[in-house]
């Protein structure tokens, strides 16, 4: 069936790591999200790409960095950098229409 | 840039009642299309139901049904005979005809009592 993986589901992260979530779908779709989700504040965009090695800053792209070296894989890195970055993580695709794909999610908590 | 507000937090409501969930939004677009996600307690985002701008029928999926008011920038979404599997959160969601990212609203966690 198609759909979107997301990996881990769940992470912890010690203080100054960098972590990578991976995020995989077998949809062909060409545009792929990531978002976040703090309680209260609802989803807010970090990075999207809309083609291979392409892709453009959301509204909380500091401390994030992202690759999209195939059309299946959007891999996000949680920097250092990112100073509270517990919290759940989404992942989305579409074929550029109005529908939208959701991956399960990963739960990243800094220990 | 767009915005989506949800002004409720949280709502309750007892099982087999209606119950309206508000939702605003700001945009100088003319098409578009606004949405309905439930997130239950497994976090997965799940399509309750979908309005194009363009139409002017509301949208009805089953219990789930809208009122769509363009020129207030309104979407509620309206769910009646509530069921215990509605319980969840509900995000709503903003989306330029032309544009590519998805806005979602703060959401609004609803809990159906038995």
């Amino acid at each position: 069936d198609g759909g979107i993986t997301q990996s881990p589901k769940y992470l912890f992260r010690k203080e100054g790591q960098n972590v990578t979530l991976s995020c995989e779908q077998n949809l062909n779709h060409d545009a792929m999200y990531w978002y976040r989700q703090d309680p209260g504040q609802g989803l807010r965009l970090i990075y999207y790409s809309q083609i291979v090695n392409d892709f453009q800053k959301g509204d909380i792209a500091e401390g994030y960095s992202v690759s999209r070296e195939k059309k299946e894989s959007f891999p996000l890195t949680v920097t250092s950098a990112q100073k509270n970055p517990t919290a759940f993580y989404l992942c989305a695709s579409t074929y550029g229409g109005p529908g939208y794909t959701f991956g399960s999610g990963t739960r990243l908590t800094v220990v | 840039a767009q915005t989506v507000t949800q002004s409720q937090p949280e709502m309750s409501v007892q099982e087999a009642e209606t119950v309206t969930l508000s939702c605003t939004y700001d945009t100088s677009e003319s098409n578009y299309y606004l949405f309905w996600y439930k997130q239950p307690p497994s976090r997965q985002m799940i399509l309750v139901i979908r309005q194009e701008a363009y139409k002017q029928q509301n949208a009805t999926e089953n219990r789930f049904s809208v009122n769509f008011q363009k020129a207030a920038k309104s979407f509620s979404l309206k769910i009646s005979d509530s069921q215990l599997g509605d319980t969840a959160m509900y995000f709503c969601a903003f989306k330029g005809v032309g544009g590519s990212r998805l806005t979602f609203g703060e959401g609004t966690q609803l809990t159906v009592n038995p």
